[in-house]
């Protein structure tokens, strides 16, 4: 158990649909990371936030929005889904940026 | 875009043999992380470098960060079953002011057969 954790585990939705990815940080981690990792893109940095703020915005589709939460746990909300976007997508927490993340298990989403 | 290419992408070698997968990119880093994933899981940080030639050693595996910070490696020595998994090296890069997020490389996919 890495501290960062991940729901669901698995997901399965169809085309035109919109989810929602959590995720809960290590415990005393204020920065929380979205990447996308596709077998053909690898992963890939979506967004951060550092304490209920946005900090950094990566290759994040504008279908794609995040936020984190006082309690600093974030959410990955999906809409207008479409089949490229089935992949695994990870959560990673750290204390500073630079030193090392640490990723949960990862949300696997499958859409038909 | 920044961009950071791995080598090999694949490696098959058998047990007891020493391997090398390197990390490379045009640009500087201001940091330089090594990650070990294995299948269904999220990546595992294995090292952090940040100085230009430093060395670090985890039991078999020797981390080199080169001179220009814009390079690395991995070296395992007597590999094992158990090395087995995708290696990914990331990077923060100077440039970006650590508003890029870290960038992975696609990954070393090693395999040591018994």
């Amino acid at each position: 158990d890495s501290g960062v954790t991940q729901t669901p585990k698995h997901l399965i939705t169809a085309t035109g649909q919109r989810v929602t990815l959590r995720c809960s940080p290590r415990s005393g981690d204020l920065s929380v990371y979205w990447y996308q990792q596709s077998l053909d893109q690898g992963l890939q940095f979506l967004i951060q936030y550092y304490n209920g703020e946005e900090r950094a915005k990566g290759n994040i589709l504008e279908r794609f929005s995040a936020q984190q939460f006082p309690d600093l746990h974030s959410e990955l909300n999906l809409s207008s889904l479409e089949l490229g976007d089935s992949a695994l997508y990870f959560c990673a927490s750290s204390v500073v940026t630079g030193n090392g993340y640490t990723f949960g298990s990862g949300t696997r989403l499958t859409v038909v | 875009t920044q961009l950071l290419e791995q080598s090999p992408q694949f490696l098959s070698i058998q047990e007891g043999e020493n391997l090398t997968v390197y990390c490379n990119s045009s640009s500087v880093f201001s940091s330089l992380q090594w990650y070990r994933q294995e299948p269904g899981e999220g990546p595992v940080l294995l090292v952090t470098v940040v100085t230009g030639g430093e060395v670090k050693k985890l039991k078999r595996l020797t981390f080199q960060f080169g001179d220009a910070r814009k390079d690395s490696s991995l070296h395992i020595t007597a590999a094992q079953p158990g090395d087995t998994g995708l290696y990914l090296c990331a990077g923060d890069f100077e440039a970006g002011g650590g508003a890029d997020g870290l960038t992975f490389g696609k990954g070393t996919h090693l395999i040591i057969q018994p």
